[in-house]
């Protein structure tokens, strides 16, 4: 079964510094997507970024860009000139193909004025 | 394009009550998924549906749970003689096969189950 670990229960960022939140996963597939998704205190799940596995080039949103390493199965987050309305919990997930998501347990992150 | 809804948003039930909660995706959007979120917990997948299909079922839908998508547009889920461990936020999300953003769940607000 495919799992996901996110190892950071909670981190936090000054305001306009950068930030990298980690994540792991388990899978034997080759072809894949992964996804961060932001929760605010409102707690509408709302899409980052998305990365197929078959690219090579890490995907970037604006201030949002990962760090995608196939082969160590790692696939992290950066969020560069943090800003406040940042603060949120940020989950990683994974899917085959068009399937269900499997998330991890989330990252709580904290922007600090 | 209005997003994913969800109605309600919260619902107070006494134990073994029943509830139904509706989902309207994405239009044009036919893969639609049910999640639910405990508190300081990722989403769990719950059922998911092709049009009107249901393709896939979690081994945490138990029996009390039915799902529906009759017309392949919006969605219910059910929840018969609710138990206090069925408090959660329910997720509702859905995804279309095409474009730039192929397969890409999109979610809703959420609907808030709390029972007493």
């Amino acid at each position: 079964a495919q799992t996901v670990t996110q190892s950071q229960p909670e981190m936090s960022v000054q305001e306009a510094e950068t930030v990298t939140l980690s994540c792991t996963y388990d899978t034997s597939e080759s072809d894949y997507y992964l996804f961060w998704y932001k929760q605010p205190p409102s707690r509408q799940m709302i899409l980052v970024i998305r990365q197929e596995a078959y690219k090579q080039q890490n995907a970037t949103e604006n201030r949002f860009s990962v760090n995608f390493q196939k082969a160590a199965k790692s696939f992290s987050l950066k969020i560069s000139d943090s800003q406040l309305g940042d603060a949120a919990m940020y989950f990683c997930a994974y899917q085959v193909g068009n399937e269900k998501l499997t998330f991890g347990t989330g990252t709580r992150l904290t922007i600090i004025p | 394009d209005t997003g994913v809804s969800q109605d309600p948003r919260h619902k107070i039930t006494k134990r073994g009550q029943n509830v139904t909660f509706r989902c309207d995706p994405i239009s044009e959007h036919n893969r639609l998924y049910w999640y639910r979120q405990t508190l300081g917990q990722g989403p769990e997948f719950l059922t998911y549906f092709q049009n009107e299909a249901q393709l896939e079922k979690s081994r945490l839908l138990s029996d009390r749970f039915s799902a529906e998508r009759p017309k392949g547009s919006f969605s219910t889920l059910e929840i018969q003689r609710t138990e206090q461990g069925d408090s959660a936020m329910y997720l509702c999300a859905s995804s279309f096969p095409s474009g730039l953003q192929e397969w890409t769940q999109y979610f809703g607000p959420g609907t808030r189950l709390l029972v007493l």
